[in-house]
């Protein structure tokens, strides 16, 4: 059962650079998150998804886009990438039957803006 | 604005002792839930413990119980025997909707 998977693992960009973090979950979960994790900081909902073609955005969504075209994968989107994107992501997913229910993360990618 | 406090940045322990990591929230809601995730060296983030805020009874999970205070929005995690493996950060989390996170403590368990 792999859950929560996230690719890449670890990245570099360079300024203005665009990329696609790619998130996928195998547990039919309606409810997709992305956070992002800054140095000694706790996390940071960017955007997040209530099932297949709805999203929404989070505390922090300026300079990211997603998209939800199926259950199972969450892209999350950096068009132009600039140095405060500099930043560890994390995917989650949690199944439907109540805000109880606890988020399964992914591994996170490292993301670097030189 | 719902906002979590983790005012104890780093603490330490030693190997088979109690340690209580501090939680305070803000919030309106009346219905919401509290976790503490933990996320070691490895990055992952894992879950240790939850509430639901209409129960007034505390969370207990083996070695793992809270101290749930709602009408002072207290959320403390205790750790007993702590164990070499407990060393990480802690985030407590809130939700009423969204997830907020603090900005965790990292707990260093000494042999």
């Amino acid at each position: 059962n792999a859950g929560v998977t996230q690719t890449p693992k670890f990245r570099i960009l360079k300024i203005g650079q665009s990329m696609t973090l790619q998130c996928t979950q195998d547990m039919n979960h309606n409810y997709m998150y992305w956070y992002r994790q800054d140095p000694g900081m706790g996390l940071k909902l960017i955007y997040y998804s209530v099932g297949a073609g709805i999203t929404d955005k989070g505390e922090v969504p300026n300079g990211y886009n997603v998209s939800r075209s199926t259950t199972e994968d969450f892209p999350l989107r950096l068009e132009l990438a600039a140095p405060s994107q500099t930043s560890v992501y994390f995917c989650a997913s949690r199944p439907s039957g109540g805000l109880n229910q606890p988020q399964h993360f992914g591994d996170g990618t490292r993301l670097s803006i030189l | 604005a719902q906002t979590v406090t983790q005012s104890q940045p780093e603490m330490s322990v030693q190997e088979a002792e109690t340690v209580t990591l501090s939680c305070t929230y803000d919030t309106s809601e009346n219905n919401y839930y509290l976790f503490w995730y933990k996320q070691p060296p490895s990055r992952q983030m894992i879950l240790v413990i939850r509430q639901e805020a209409y129960k007034q009874q505390n969370a207990t999970e083996n070695r793992f119980s809270v101290n749930f205070q709602k009408a002072a929005k207290s959320f403390s995690l205790k750790i007993s025997d702590s164990q070499l493996g407990d060393t990480a950060m802690y985030f407590c989390a809130f939700t009423a909707g969204d997830m907020r996170f603090g900005a965790g403590t990292r707990l260093t368990v000494k042999p």
